[in-house]
């Protein structure tokens, strides 16, 4: 079975760092696609950041302020959060990609980042 | 960047109705699009991809049409547990991906 653990939200400065991980399991990680999308409070679903292999792709919307990383040896998939500002304020998932893409077949079941002073 | 545009944005709907969402591309964008279903509280869950093929487990009721720039999400006779919020999703652009701002199905 997949699994998908996201950890390392809370409470960030504006202008400040996090940064978020996602533990898989029950898949080949290695060889699989991963993505980060993120939802605020009450509103829908913005991808942000896939990775695939060593190539990254990200959002214009956060391209200059978050980078994605995974470490394959300890199944982690990280994003790391830089220059946060009160719209980063979400619910942020890691996924899975079906056959090496963006079709997310399977999620985690979210972490929340909160930006305030 | 594909910006998508789902409509309506609310869906009031009667148990056992059909009922049909929309998913417009800025842009062609092919057959690659996918559906997602979100439950209060819950993550998405992956409905359909390569807009028409149902994922593992999900219900025939759920079916997707369309390509290019126009595609639909029908779901045959509404059951309580499809009351969700429903979101497209394009691939096109391989690890690019772009969502509508989604459409809510109620009551």
């Amino acid at each position: 079975e997949v699994q998908l653990l996201e950890s390392g939200g809370g409470l960030g400065q504006p202008g400040g760092s996090l940064r978020l991980s996602c533990a898989a399991s029950g898949f080949t990680f290695s060889s699989s696609a991963m993505s980060w999308v993120r939802q605020a409070p009450g509103k829908g679903l913005e991808w942000l950041s896939s990775i695939n292999g060593d190539t990254t792709y990200y959002a214009d919307s956060v391209k200059a302020r978050f980078t994605i990383s995974r470490d394959n040896s300890k199944n982690t998939l990280f994003l790391q959060l830089d220059s946060l500002r009160a719209e980063d304020t979400a619910f942020y998932y890691c996924a899975k990609g079906a056959w090496g893409s963006i079709v997310l077949d399977s999620w985690g079941q979210g972490t929340l980042v909160t930006v305030s002073s | 960047e594909i910006v998508m545009t789902q409509s309506p944005a609310t869906l009031s709907v009667s148990p056992g109705e059909r009922t049909t969402l929309s998913c417009r591309a800025s842009q062609s964008v092919a057959r690659n699009l996918a559906w997602y279903q979100q439950k209060p509280g819950q993550a998405p869950r992956l409905l359909i991809y390569g807009a028409s093929t149902r994922a593992t487990g999900i219900p025939a009721r759920f079916s997707g049409s369309g390509s290019g720039t126009e595609f639909t999400l029908t779901i045959s006779s509404l059951q309580s547990e499809d009351f969700a919020v429903y979101y497209c999703q394009q691939y096109n652009q391989w690890l690019r991906g772009t969502f509508g701002q989604g459409t809510k199905v109620e009551i």
